[in-house]
């Protein structure tokens, strides 16, 4: 059980390049998410996936493009890469947890992808 | 003003010592909450969801304040394994459980 898994874990782009950040979870959950932290900073929300076939922008989507290519597997994909987009990029999962009258969503993190553009 | 605010710290505790972190959210219409810790450049990893008006788990107490809007983490006999930024969070209970995450408070425990 490999939980959240993030491919790369490093990458170097130039300036207007595009690449995918690619996630897969094996937790058969149906919420996944795809966040950004910059230093010293906490996680912002690019783009979410509530099940398989919807996407929803989160707080900073611009530059953005999300898949969610079926019930385990959330792409992100950057069409031109700027240097503003140099970041740790974070993969996450969740269910809805049950406890009395209250309903959360513990959220599963990937290892994250280092990307630097240049 | 940002939705989920944290003291950033750092706070430098010896081994042994009580901490308590402070936490305040904007976002009246949040139902669950969560602490996670995040050790250096790894992933954040859930440390303690908030039900009801706190919960406790060994050394780790998590206490809500729904009135005032704050939650709390208090860390009994710290451990230097305890070092790491600890992150606040609140979400809804509906639409993907769609969160905001603080910004992190660091905590170093000292031998």
């Amino acid at each position: 059980n490999a939980g959240v898994t993030q491919t790369p874990k490093f990458q170097v782009l130039k300036t207007g390049q595009s690449m995918t950040l690619q996630c897969a979870q094996d937790m058969n959950h149906n919420s996944m998410y795809w966040y950004r932290q910059d230093p010293g900073m906490g996680l912002r929300l690019i783009y979410y996936s509530a099940s398989e076939g919807t996407t929803d922008k989160g707080e900073v989507p611009n530059g953005y493009n999300v898949s969610r290519l079926n019930k385990r597997e959330f792409s992100l994909r950057l069409e031109s890469a700027a240097p503003s987009q140099t970041s740790v990029y974070f993969c996450a999962s969740s269910d809805p947890r049950t406890s009395g009258s209250y309903r959360a969503y513990e959220q599963y993190f990937g290892p994250g992808t280092r990307l630097t553009v240049t | 003003r940002k939705e989920v605010e944290q003291d950033p710290g750092p706070f430098n505790v010896p081994e042994g010592a009580t901490v308590a972190f402070n936490c305040t959210y904007s976002n009246s219409a949040s139902q669950s909450f969560f602490w996670y810790r995040q050790d250096c450049r790894k992933e954040p990893k859930l440390l303690m969801s908030v039900y009801s008006s706190g919960n406790e788990d060994g050394r780790f107490t998590a206490q809500l304040n729904r009135a005032s809007q704050y939650i709390s983490l208090l860390i009994r006999d710290s451990k230097l394994s305890d070092s790491a930024t600890y992150l606040c969070v609140g979400g809804g209970n509906t639409n993907a459980g769609k969160s905001t995450f603080g910004d992190g408070t660091t905590l170093t425990v000292k031998p």
